[in-house]
């Protein structure tokens, strides 16, 4: 059960390249999250999703977009990168429904720099 | 607007002491308040959430309404206590998004 995976753990992109930052849960969670946290600040939540098909934006969702076609994967596109997306990103999941306690299971972490 | 916040960057301990890490929160309804830890090259992970009242590590947090404060509390710090802690508010239940302050960390020193 490996949980939350997501891949890459480090990229650098150049200004204007595209990427896509992938994440999966073998978990069966109804509900995932992409957030980004910057130097010294809380996670902020990017987008969100509970089930497949639905996505909802969260607090920063500019410059990015997700799609969700299956449950276990959720992967977060950067289209025209900026400077000020240089951050590091985590993927989270949670049981959705009756059995949801609240809690997130986080991914590692994805460090990319835009430069 | 600043829904947590969590007051302290940095926090320096002696081991067997009393540690409180500070979590003040702004919301009008009934708050769902979470604690979550991340050790060293380990990933963020609940480490205990209001509702559930529960001592996990030895460490406990009550939710104060009236002070809007959920503070984190352990009366005696051990080494593998260091780390980052975020306390959580949750703003839509139903899709339990959380919102973060911006940690503290937590070193507990020999």
């Amino acid at each position: 059960n490996a949980g939350v995976t997501q891949t890459p753990k480090f990229r650098i992109l150049k200004i204007g390249q595209s990427m896509t930052l992938q994440c999966t849960q073998d978990m069966n969670h109804n509900y995932m999250y992409w957030y980004r946290q910057d130097p010294g600040m809380g996670l902020k939540l990017i987008y969100y999703s509970v089930g497949a098909g639905i996505t909802d934006k969260g607090e920063v969702p500019n410059g990015y977009n997700v799609s969700r076609s299956t449950t276990e994967d959720f992967p977060l596109r950067l289209e025209l990168a900026a400077p000020s997306q240089t951050s590091v990103y985590f993927c989270a999941s949670s049981r959705g429904g009756a059995g949801n306690t609240g809690e997130l299971f986080f991914g590692e972490g994805s460090r990319l720099t835009v430069l | 607007a600043q829904r947590v916040t969590q007051p302290e960057k940095l926090l320096s301990v002696f081991k067997g002491a009393p540690v409180e890490l500070k979590c003040n929160y702004s919301y009008s309804g009934s708050p769902e308040l979470f604690w979550y830890v991340q050790y060293s090259r380990q990933r963020l992970q609940l480490l205990l959430r209001h509702i559930s009242r529960e001592s996990i590590k030895g460490f406990t947090a009550d939710l104060n309404k009236g002070e809007t404060s959920f503070h984190l509390k352990k009366p005696f710090a051990q080494e593998e206590d260091s780390a980052m802690y975020y306390c959580a508010l949750n703003l839509v239940r139903a899709a339990r998004q959380l919102t973060f302050g911006s940690g503290t960390q937590l070193t507990v020193l020999p």
